[in-house]
């Protein structure tokens, strides 16, 4: 079975720091992985999504992720936050291999941007 | 405008209630889902189908069905709504799998039974 563990409920920044939103997943094949984001009452945006192509993906607002097989980690990171980069953030995995064609999202981390 | 769209946008009932919520999209997507999200739970799938006449359960389908009789829509039904079902929905489409494609998701639907 696949899951998802975003290890930090809330992360709290200052405007012009760096972001680190840390997520470990669990899964039995080789995953796609994703970062969405939503924005206070808005639906959800895809930022970037890791299909087995390289293992450093760019994504957009200037965010990118590292696919570390060995560590089962896929942390998504920023050089200098935003306050516009205010929101929540999961990480989803889909584990093709169980044939269900679902995703599983983690529980969610708070991004907070002080200015 | 592509786009994923629901109906209604918040919606308050009493146990008991039948309800639909509608979902629609304009891209010609094969595969759509909705998921339910509640804090500290992340979003929870429950249902989705591959294309028309095909649906499936998927993690919380308890309390719910669906129908996809056209390709562009996916109601949500609670033929007997209680007030565990409280929560924000959201409905997605895709080009196909959800694994491989970006999902677009709608504004979401905030539901309360009382």
């Amino acid at each position: 079975a696949q899951s998802v563990t975003q290890l930090d409920s809330h992360v709290s920044v200052s405007e012009g720091t760096p972001v680190l939103l840390r997520c470990n997943y669990s899964s039995s094949y080789s995953p796609s992985l994703f970062w969405y984001v939503q924005h206070p009452n808005k639906g959800l945006q895809l930022l970037l999504k890791y299909t087995s192509a390289a293992t450093l993906v760019k994504g957009i607002n200037g965010f990118e992720a590292e696919f570390k097989k060995s560590e089962t980690s896929f942390h998504l990171t920023k050089p200098s936050a935003h306050m516009s980069d205010a929101a929540e953030y999961f990480c989803v995995v889909s584990d093709p291999g169980t044939g269900r064609r679902a995703l599983t999202f983690g529980s969610g981390t708070r991004l907070q941007v002080q200015p | 405008e592509a786009q994923v769209t629901q109906n209604p946008r918040y919606l308050i009932t009493v146990t008991g209630k039948k309800l639909t919520v509608t979902c629609s999209q304009n891209m010609n997507h094969e595969y759509m889902s909705w998921y339910r999200q509640d804090p500290g739970l992340g979003l929870r799938q429950i249902y989705y189908s591959m294309n028309v006449e095909v649906t499936d359960k998927g993690d919380v389908p308890e309390g719910y069905k669906v129908s996809r009789k056209e390709k562009r829509n996916f109601p949500l039904i609670l033929e007997s709504p209680s007030p565990n079902q409280t929560s924000l929905y959201f409905c997605a489409s895709s080009p196909g799998l959800a694994g491989v494609y970006e999902q677009f998701f709608g504004p979401g639907t905030r539901l309360t039974v009382l």
